[in-house]
């Protein structure tokens, strides 16, 4: 049974190009919840998507962010014209309900998107 | 609005000695609580859970506490050893339930 998948797992991106990250939830799991860690900082929500629906993006910056999990195939969260400040590692993880009421939230090795 | 904090941010230990981590949050109507682990450059490992109507979780030397009232979860990490060297994250769900609010963890090391 394989875990969440993220990929790419490294990713390099000059200023003003496009990053796409992609998330295949584990087998089973309907929910998917996007993270982003920056240096030295902690974990911040960004995004909570089901099948086809954003449940909650109070996380998500107002401007170039946006995710989307289809009725078939992975999330993504795509990132619009990079900034250095995009530089992070982020994290997908996925659950079978909503975490917060069903238990256990299972995360991916995360990619690591570094801007030049 | 929810806060995570996990004190102490840093700990060195040796080999074979008993510790406690420490997390406290703000908000005490809380849905889940939930223990990571965290290696260099690598994504979470989920520890242990426990559910707003439980008071610990033990997992073979990781034993977990709540305290709803107080604000407050601990770690207990027994017989310690080299391979438990890592960041250890504490996080709790928003109101909402909808999204995990991280520590910024304790990072520790043990020294054989």
């Amino acid at each position: 049974n394989a875990g969440v998948m993220q990929n790419p797992r490294h990713l390099v991106r000059r200023r003003g190009q496009e990053a796409r990250l992609r998330c295949s939830p584990m087998k089973g799991h309907s929910h998917v919840y996007w993270y982003r860690q920056l240096p030295e900082e902690g974990l911040k929500f960004m995004v909570y998507l089901q099948k086809e629906n954003i449940i909650d993006e109070s996380g998500m910056p107002k401007e170039r962010f946006s995710a989307e999990f289809p009725k078939e195939g992975p999330s993504i969260l795509r990132i619009q014209q990079v900034v250095r400040g995009d530089s992070a590692a982020y994290f997908c993880a996925s659950s079978w309900g909503q975490a917060g009421n069903t238990g256990e939230l299972f995360f991916g090795e995360g990619s690591r998107l570094t801007v030049l | 609005k929810q806060e995570v904090t996990q004190i102490p941010a840093a700990l060195s230990v040796p080999e074979g000695e008993n510790l406690v981590l420490n997390c406290s949050f703000t908000d005490s109507a809380i849905y889940n609580l939930q223990w990571f682990r965290q290696d260099p450059g690598k994504g979470l490992t989920s520890l242990l859970l426990i559910q707003s109507s439980q008071r610990e979780q033990t997992s073979g030397r990781l034993n977990a506490s709540l305290d709803k009232s107080s604000g407050r979860s601990t770690l207990y990490i027994a017989a310690s050893q080299p391979g438990d060297s890592a960041t250890y994250l504490c996080a709790v769900y928003n109101q909402a339930g909808t999204a995990l609010i991280f520590g910024k963890g304790t990072t520790l090391s043990v020294s054989s």
